[in-house]
């Protein structure tokens, strides 16, 4: 079963700071990598995806790289807002389902 | 365009209850995906359903079952109700089945006394 795992769990920056966020699952036969973020109270929107084939992807101010063979992927977020406040979720598919990872707390402080 | 659609928003109910919780998918998505969220396991894939079929299937019991109407309209429905399903019901649609670009919908907050 594909475990899927987020670090750091919670964040705390200043408004402006470059950030990193990482996520590294288990089984590397995936065929894609989802990032996602959650705003209290509500569904997920959709940020990047992520094919097996590539190795980053791009949209504005955020930036998602994918190692498949070491099971690992990033979100880099520039220049970060208060907007960007959420919990920010990866999810690998294997085919038949994605996996989440628990999230990692984002908090931009102005 | 509109979004994914859930209803209701919130329900409570009580052990022993059964439940249906409904889903309209974005205009021209087929495929209809569902999750459970819990403080404890986090988000968890329950089905998908494309073209009325259901295509994929998580690790839930028999208790959770769900279907999809020709509009691609889907529901989930929980009978027996344990205090433990409790959570955030979300569904996702795409386009296509299977690794697609998910659009979530508010999700369905279900309270089991």
């Amino acid at each position: 079963k594909q475990e899927v795992t987020q670090i750091p769990a919670a964040l705390s920056v200043p408004e402006g700071e470059n950030l990193v966020l990482n996520c590294s699952f288990t089984d590397s036969a995936i065929y894609n990598l989802q990032w996602f973020r959650q705003d209290p109270g509500k569904g997920l929107t959709s940020l990047l995806l992520i094919q097996s084939s590539q190795r980053e992807q791009t949209s504005g101010r955020l930036n998602a790289s994918l190692d498949k063979s070491s099971g690992r992927s990033t979100l880099y977020i520039a220049a970060s807002q208060p907007g960007d406040s959420a919990t920010y979720l990866c999810a690998p598919f294997t085919g038949n389902q994605f996996y989440f990872g628990t999230g990692t707390s984002l908090t931009v402080i102005p | 365009k509109a979004g994914v659609t859930q209803t209701p928003r919130y329900l409570i109910k009580t052990r022993g209850q059964q439940v249906t919780l409904s889903c309209s998918p974005i205009s021209g998505h087929r495929s209809v995906s569902w999750y459970q969220q819990t403080p404890g396991q986090g988000l968890q894939f329950l089905f998908e359903y494309f073209s009325e079929t259901q295509r994929n299937k998580g690790n839930f019991p028999g208790r959770f079952s769900g279907r999809q109407f020709s509009n691609s309209r889907s529901e989930m429905n929980v009978s027996t109700l344990e205090l433990g399903d409790s959570a955030l019901y979300l569904c996702a649609s795409s386009l296509f089945q299977g690794g697609d670009i998910q659009y979530f919908g508010a999700g369905t907050r279900l309270s089991v006394l």
